[in-house]
């Protein structure tokens, strides 16, 4: 079963530009959440799809947004960036969404914005 | 809120050696526990869980055992490899949410 992929893998932006990340779950895995990791605040959670709902947020502005699609993939949308903005964004996916517990991560997108 | 405190890094060790990294919890009800992998230029890979209190998850020489009483998931390993070296992520998963809150990892270096 091929894994979580993210595409793509490097990715350099400019201040005030907006970027789409992509992420394709595990087949048949329903739910799809996404992560930011910065060596200043480490990991941490950005919000989760399921069946092309989302279902949890994490504490991040509104420019981070995301959508997921009839197949389970998985958009993540950064608008207006910012020089903060830039870490390895990470996206993990799971079988029944709810109580699942094992999350399947992809191999990341690192941003840098300059 | 809930939260993970793990040991800081780097940890240091000579190949063989016996490893130890502390994980401990905070949280509201009773979470599931993981550890995560991650090498250079990789993403987070699961190296084992525990979704209850006693439970022991052992993957690839590693365990860790759930306590409830000092709230702790601690990872160890009889003999490291150079292989080893990576960053380790302690992780609870609220039985609500799918969220996954992590610690702020501990880098493991081993050396031949």
């Amino acid at each position: 079963k091929a894994g979580v992929t993210q595409t793509p893998r490097y990715l350099i932006k400019t201040r005030g530009q907006q970027v789409t990340l992509s992420c394709s779950p595990i087949s048949g895995h329903r739910s799809v959440s996404w992560y930011q990791q910065t060596p200043g605040q480490g990991l941490q959670f950005l919000f989760e799809y399921f069946s092309e709902t989302q279902r949890n947020k994490g504490n991040f502005p509104g420019r981070f947004s995301g959508r997921q699609f009839s197949n389970s993939r998985s958009e993540m949308n950064v608008s207006t960036l910012e020089l903060g903005d830039s870490a390895l964004y990470l996206c993990a996916s799971s079988t029944e969404g709810q109580h699942s517990y094992e999350q399947y991560f992809g191999p990341g997108t690192r941003l840098t914005v300059t | 809120g809930n939260s993970v405190t793990q040991m800081e890094g780097p940890v240091t060790l000579s190949e063989e050696a016996f490893l130890t990294i502390n994980c401990t919890y905070t949280a509201t009800g009773y979470p599931s526990l993981f550890w995560y992998v991650q090498y250079p230029g990789e993403g987070l890979q699961l190296l084992l869980k525990a979704t209850k209190a006693d439970d022991k998850g052992s993957n690839k020489g590693f365990e860790a055992t759930y306590r409830k009483e000092t709230t702790s998931f601690h990872l160890e390993k009889g003999s490291v490899q150079v292989s080893d070296s990576a960053v380790y992520f302690c992780a609870l998963s609220d039985r609500g949410t799918d969220k996954l809150i992590f610690g702020t990892g501990t880098r493991l270096q081993v050396f031949p």
